[in-house]
């Protein structure tokens, strides 16, 4: 009975590489949201996807960021040539096809830990 | 536009006290709004969530929120803390286009002994 996977849980990098999140949505979900958490600024919404559809990328720094969310596979959070202002806690939720702002349920993962060098 | 604001950053309470964690927001209608608790290290899990109706509304492990319209508050309870109730705790409302959920920055919660 998984719940929203995330990996890999701990990921370092130095500046100027690339870094590459997954995320796999519980069973039954189709809708993938990305959050970033920085230390005492709470969860700062990223962008949602729908299988092969980006619906609502508002939150996205508009470079280095990138998101997908194939017919088959998991999400996937992309940031290319990493800074260290990149260095945060990422959460990947799902949620059934009725969204967030219908139910409110969005299942979170453990998150994914970026620390750039 | 939407927006939560949580007062408190930071709050300590001794083991078998009671419990107000505070939550404001703003909303151009009647929002939605929700509590959700992250334990270190974790994933944010849902405590509750109010719609419509009875504006009391009863969660998981004890907890409780009241929403109040005219004060633009939701704020969450529980009557009795216990030491495992350590851990982050974050309000949260619908974005305006209904796609996401926005969440306040969290009020961090100690339980003294």
């Amino acid at each position: 009975n998984a719940g929203v996977m995330q990996n890999p849980r701990h990921l370092v990098r130095r500046r100027g590489q690339e870094a590459r999140l997954r995320c796999s949505p519980m069973k039954g979900h189709s809708h993938v949201y990305w959050y970033r958490q920085l230390p005492e600024e709470g969860l700062k919404f990223m962008v949602y996807l729908q299988k092969e559809n980006i619906i609502d990328e508002s939150g996205m720094p508009k470079e280095r960021f990138s998101a997908e969310f194939p017919k088959e596979g998991p999400s996937i959070l992309r940031i290319q040539q990493v800074v260290r202002g990149d260095s945060a806690a990422y959460f990947c939720a799902s949620s059934r096809p009725s969204g967030a702002g219908n139910t409110g349920e969005l299942f979170f993962g453990e998150g994914s830990r970026l620390t750039v060098l | 536009a939407q927006s939560v604001t949580q007062p408190d950053i930071h709050i300590t309470v001794s083991e078998g006290a009671s419990l107000e964690l505070r939550c404001n927001y703003s909303y151009g209608a009647t929002p939605y709004l929700f509590w959700y608790v992250q334990s270190p290290g974790q994933g944010l899990q849902l405590l509750l969530k109010y719609f419509s109706g009875d504006t009391l509304v009863q969660g998981i492990k004890g907890f409780e929120a009241e929403f109040k319209r005219s004060q633009s508050s939701f704020n969450l309870r529980k009557p009795s803390v216990h030491w495992s109730d350590a851990a982050e705790y974050f309000c949260a409302v619908p974005n305006q286009a209904g796609t996401a959920l926005i969440f306040g920055k969290g009020t961090t919660l100690s339980v003294s002994s």
